[in-house]
């Protein structure tokens, strides 16, 4: 079975400060598909990144970067110089790499950047 | 490019009535899955078609809720009756359906947003 938790419920951060969202996924496929959404208050599921099983290598895009190591099952996701904008609920998900593709979510971490 | 339409964006409706929510993929893509997601919760899967046959419904409560598309584009959802329990945000998304997995983004819409009273 397929299971992604996110252990922070809620985060605030000030303006600024960096701030990581935790994620630990269990599986027993040897490979599959990691992703991070973003949920901003007007619902709407927002992709921001796709890793494969067989890529560790972590990845930069402007001021969000992500850290993936499988050997403790995580894939982790740090904001940095976090902006009112981040303000969002985020999610992680796993998606098999055979069968049916749907994703599995995790419960979210609602994170809440202070002017 | 258009996204994935769905309508209508709230629904309030009583317990016991019925309601149905509309879900217009991406133009191309084979794909589509319904969500449900219950607040405080991530979404979870009720139903994936690929072009109009049935991939998954295991997770769908088939004794009160239905899905169908039948010409492979759009796609309803069907509560009825509706429960206490059924309320919740309803996405829909879509994805290209390719030969190579990392293709497959699926894409969702705003969503639905239920409530049962």
């Amino acid at each position: 079975a397929q299971k992604v938790t996110q252990a922070q419920t809620e985060i605030s951060v000030v303006e600024k400060e960096d701030v990581t969202l935790d994620c630990v996924y269990e599986t027993r496929d040897t490979t599959y598909y990691l992703f991070w959404y973003k949920q901003p208050p007007s619902g709407e599921l927002v992709f921001l990144i796709r890793r494969n099983s067989f890529d560790e290598q972590n990845e930069i895009s402007g001021r969000y970067s992500w850290n993936f190591q499988k050997s403790t099952s995580s894939f982790n996701f740090t904001i940095t110089a976090s902006q009112v904008v981040d303000s969002a609920v985020y999610f992680c998900a796993l998606r098999r790499a055979t069968g049916a593709n749907n994703l599995f979510f995790g419960t979210g971490t609602r994170l809440t950047v202070i002017p | 490019e258009a996204g994935v339409a769905q309508s209508p964006r709230y629904k309030i409706i009583e317990k016991r009535q019925s309601v149905a929510f509309w879900c217009n993929p991406i133009s191309g893509h084979a794909t589509l899955y319904w969500y449900q997601q219950i607040l405080g919760q991530g979404p979870k899967l009720l139903i994936q078609f690929q072009n109009n046959g049935v991939v998954d419904d295991s997770q769908l409560p088939k004794d009160r809720f239905s899905a169908e598309r039948l010409k492979g584009v759009d796609s309803t959802l069907k509560i009825q009756p509706a429960k206490l329990e059924d309320s919740a945000v309803y996405l829909c998304a879509s994805s290209f359906l390719g030969v190579i997995p990392t293709h497959n983004e699926q894409f969702f819409g705003p969503g639905t947003r239920l409530t049962v009273l």
